[in-house]
């Protein structure tokens, strides 16, 4: 079975880092490409960035450029997002999701349940 | 501002049709781009409801169904339950944007 198991929530003041992270089971890590997905509250899904963790490839959207960072660590299939100074913009819901076939129309198969970061003073 | 512009609420009463539109531009739905659809109930994770404009994944009732024509997309419910509340989003690519991934604003489907 095809699973995505992201970390658990994160309450975090402004300036504050952190890594959020996703882990994959139940298929070859490097076969698919990684995205995340971002929800502030009461909005819609916005797409953050993807990965190719067979050699840690990584586009951003432009909304998104600069402001996080997406790595892997292919020896336990796990990808990251993170951030060195939050704001609390940054708060919302993060997912992680997988696709076969970026860029060449390809959809989002399989999701993790989503990490809720909150940022606030 | 979305990229693709979907209505923000549709709504129908059970056993009824409803339709989502999703409007694009030449960049991505017309220039030749699939379109996904997913569904968002609160408090989960979006599941993919249609794939490649018209591809039904396994477990997904046929009672929805997607179509795609030049720069718009549409997802269409028949025979609507009470458990199809939901907000559904459209996915596509831009090639704008280098061939980024773009979605929806997102349709918060209401069942009377």
């Amino acid at each position: 079975e095809v699973q995505l198991v992201q970390s658990g929530a994160e309450v975090k003041k402004p300036g504050e880092s952190l890594k959020i992270s996703c882990v994959v089971n139940g298929y070859s890590f490097g076969d698919y490409w990684i995205a995340w997905v971002r929800q502030a509250p009461g909005e819609g899904l916005e797409w953050v960035g993807v990965v190719w963790p067979g050699d840690s490839h990584t586009i951003y959207s432009p909304a998104f450029q600069g402001q996080v960072t997406i790595s892997v660590d292919i020896s336990v299939n796990t990808a990251y997002l993170q951030w060195t100074s939050l704001k609390a913009s940054d708060s919302a819901i993060y997912y992680c999701t997988r696709t076969e076939n970026f860029h060449n129309s390809g959809w989002f198969d399989a999701w993790g349940q989503g990490t809720l970061v909150s940022v606030s003073s | 501002q979305s990229v693709l512009t979907q209505p923000p609420s549709v709504s129908g009463a059970p056993g009824q049709r409803v339709t989502i539109s999703c409007t694009g531009t030449t960049s991505n739905i017309g220039a030749g781009y699939d379109v996904h659809w997913y569904q968002k109930l609160p408090g989960t994770a979006p599941k993919v409801l249609i794939y490649g404009n018209i591809n039904r994944p396994s477990g997904v009732p046929d009672r929805f169904s997607g179509s795609k024509s030049g720069t718009s997309a549409s997802l269409v419910i028949t025979g609507l339950q009470a458990e199809d509340e939901a907000d559904y989003y459209c996915q596509s690519y831009d090639r704008s944007l280098s061939g980024l991934a773009v979605f929806g604003g997102g349709t918060k489907l209401t069942v009377l």
